[in-house]
């Protein structure tokens, strides 16, 4: 079985440009949730998606964005970029079952300058 | 606010001995708790996860506990190898809010040959 797969796994933006990160999940699983991960921070939940619906989000700024598609795969925008958001950005997939474990993707690797 | 410590942000050890890294939360009682590894440039992947019902759960070389009355879980390594080298995290389940996982900041465990 295929792993969670993330495209691009590296970006350099500029501030004030926007991204799109992508997001394929392991086949069958229908929740999707993404992740930022920094040194200082650790591991910071952005949003899940479960079906085309978000159905958790995180305490991120409107800026954030996400969407998933009937296959389940995912997409997260970032609009106007800051340099505080280079980060790891983590995609995770699960069943979306209570107690189901997350199979996290690499990670795209965004650098804002 | 929900918070999670794990002790220390790096733990040496031996080639053989016992790793022991233990997890602490405030402010929630999570139904479970999952234990994941990250290695550098990686997304973390699933290790083990503990009900709160459970005591402890073993899986070949690792064993959890969870002491819901404590509000501590700790994540054993027997006879650690250097392979073992990597971040550890803890994450709580928070369906009640609005987060779907919490994860604590991890601790990086380095196994000395």
């Amino acid at each position: 079985k295929a792993g969670v797969t993330q495209t691009p796994r590296y970006l350099i933006k500029t501030r004030g440009q926007q991204v799109t990160l992508s997001c394929s999940p392991i086949s069958g699983h229908r929740s999707v949730s993404w992740y930022q991960q920094t040194p200082g921070q650790g591991l910071q939940f952005l949003f899940e998606y479960f079906s085309e619906t978000q159905r958790n989000k995180g305490n991120f700024p409107g800026r954030f964005s996400g969407r998933q598609f009937s296959n389940s795969r995912s997409e997260m925008n970032v609009s106007t970029l800051e340099l505080g958001d280079s980060a790891l950005y983590l995609c995770a997939s699960s069943l979306g079952t209570e107690n189901s474990p997350l199979h996290f993707g690499n990670g795209t690797r965004l650098t804002v300058t | 606010s929900q918070k999670i410590e794990q002790n220390s942000e790096a733990l040496n050890i031996q080639e053989g001995k016992t790793a022991t890294l233990t997890c602490n939360y405030t402010n929630y009682s999570p139904a479970y708790l999952q234990w994941y590894r990250q290695d550098p440039g990686r997304g973390p992947v699933f290790l083990l996860l503990i009900r709160e019902n459970e005591k402890e759960k073993r899986k070949e070389r690792l064993k959890v506990t969870f002491d819901t009355t404590l509000k501590q879980s700790l994540f054993h390594i027997t006879a650690s190898q250097p392979a073992d080298s990597a971040t550890y995290l803890c994450a709580l389940d928070i369906t009640s809010g609005t987060y779907k996982y919490i994860f604590g900041t991890g601790t990086r465990l380095k196994v000395l040959a």
